[in-house]
């Protein structure tokens, strides 16, 4: 299964935008983006997902590339409590399947 | 309202043996994923059931099976365990196939292999 491709970590100052990348050139056609967090000792949580979309919710904004093959989480002012592991994933098509890459460990500092 | 529960939440088993793990949805949610999350890696897809039939299954040996009842809540048996074995067991529950995009996760069942 095509996993997609994140950096290993980033760093962000507290109350300001971070923007976390992800590449997925092999995605197919009909498979959904997700992100979701994970907290040490905690179950990954949902974050966002779309399609093709630029999507936003109360927790984040998701900005997809008009070819797909990239998208980027915007988390638009980072406080300490959004320091965890991002994983950027993909949605098999018509399946409640998810596809977990490495994650980006994001830290946030005060 | 309850979130998505896991039983046990810590168990150490040696090789050779068989251990069975426990997930209870939320309330109104018909479908369940297992994953297996390996220390420092990203949770991998092992079964999803839906109404109480198997919808999908990921790359693991038939040493894996589970099962969902009639009241929803699902199990996850491991037989013949081996040292890899040893990760966090998350389930995951939704109120339809996952279509939806949100999947709601336990907090897990961290097994260890001796």
């Amino acid at each position: 299964d095509a996993k997609t491709t994140q950096p290993n970590s980033m760093e962000s100052n507290e109350e300001e935008p971070v923007h976390l990348p992800c590449n997925h050139s092999t995605i197919s056609g009909t498979d959904y983006i997700h992100w979701y967090r994970q907290l040490p000792s905690q179950g990954p949580e949902y974050v966002i997902h779309g399609l093709t979309s630029n999507v936003n919710n109360r927790m984040a904004s998701l900005a997809i590339a008009e070819d797909r093959k990239s998208s980027t989480l915007i988390l638009h002012r980072a406080t300490l409590r959004d320091a965890a592991v991002y994983y950027c994933i993909r949605g098999v098509s018509n399946t409640g399947k998810l596809i977990f890459g490495q994650g980006t460990t994001l830290q946030v500092k005060p | 309202d309850a979130g998505v529960t896991q039983s046990p939440t810590h168990l150490i088993k040696t090789r050779g043996q068989h251990v069975t793990l426990r997930c209870s949805p939320i309330s109104g949610h018909k479908s369940v994923s297992w994953y297996q999350q390996v220390l420092g890696q990203g949770p991998q897809f092992i079964f999803q059931y839906y109404e109480k039939e198997e919808r999908g299954r990921g790359n693991f040996p038939d040493r894996f099976s589970a099962r969902q009842f009639p009241n929803y809540s699902s199990e996850l048996n491991v037989n013949a365990l081996l040292l890899g074995d040893s990760a966090l067991y998350l389930c995951a529950s939704s109120w339809d196939r996952g279509r939806s995009g949100e999947l709601f996760f336990g907090e897990g069942s961290r097994l260890t292999v001796l």
